[in-house]
């Protein structure tokens, strides 16, 4: 099992670029999450989806859009980027009991 | 606003001793605690949870709570070079079952 996975790794855009980042989880989880982390700030959700077909607003949603496009996969798009959407991007996933979360690698974006 | 509030450190302690980890929470129905380890350029990885009913001990790992005055503590005993981590620890708050609220994290360093 991959368990969750992240793409693209590294991603450098410039401002107002559009780009969307994948995750993918194998473990039959129900629950996926989309978060940033920025030096001193901790983990902050962005998104979360409670199942196939539904998403809803974290903390700091604005700038992002989501989409749980199957029970596997669930996608972060950012429409116009900004400087302050430089980051480190983790998704995530639970299963039921919700008593944990697995994240992926990582994405790490920097946008100029 | 629901908080999580974390000494950033950095905590050093020498190898063998006990490493003591504190967080405070703000919202006194909070239900359960996560204690999560972040190595440097690495994805956070759940260490142990604990209800609000109850400590817990894992190995050289033990999570206490203090709902009196809202706090979570993880000790780490025997302290070890490979601990050295950043630890998240992450609160679900009541009316939000899906959702979890991190702190910022503690840097914690075992000295050979």
């Amino acid at each position: 099992n991959a368990g969750v996975t992240q793409t693209p790794k590294f991603q450098v855009l410039k401002t107002g670029q559009s780009m969307t980042l994948q995750c993918a989880q194998d473990m039959n989880h129900n629950s996926m999450y989309w978060y940033r982390q920025d030096p001193g700030m901790g983990l902050r959700l962005i998104y979360y989806s409670a199942s196939e077909g539904t998403t809803d607003k974290g903390e700091v949603p604005n700038g992002y859009n989501v989409s749980r496009l199957n029970k596997r996969e669930f996608s972060l798009r950012l429409e116009s980027a900004a400087p302050s959407q430089t980051s480190v991007y983790f998704c995530a996933s639970a299963g039921i009991a919700l008593n944990e979360q697995f994240f992926g690698p990582g994405t790490r974006l920097t946008v100029l | 606003q629901k908080e999580v509030e974390q000494n950033s450190g950095p905590l050093s302690v020498p190898e063998g001793a006990i490493a003591s980890l504190n967080c405070t929470y703000s919202d006194r129905g909070s239900q359960s605690f996560f204690w999560y380890r972040q190595y440097s350029g690495k994805s956070p990885e759940l260490i142990m949870f604990i209800y609000s009913n109850g400590d817990k001990e894992d190995g050289r790992f033990t999570a206490q709570l203090n709902k009196a005055s809202q706090y979570v503590s993880l000790l780490i005993r025997d302290s070890q070079p490979s601990d050295s981590a950043t630890y998240l620890c992450a609160v679900r708050h009541s009316g939000s079952a899906r959702q979890l609220t991190f702190g910022s994290g503690t840097q914690l360093t075992v000295l050979p």
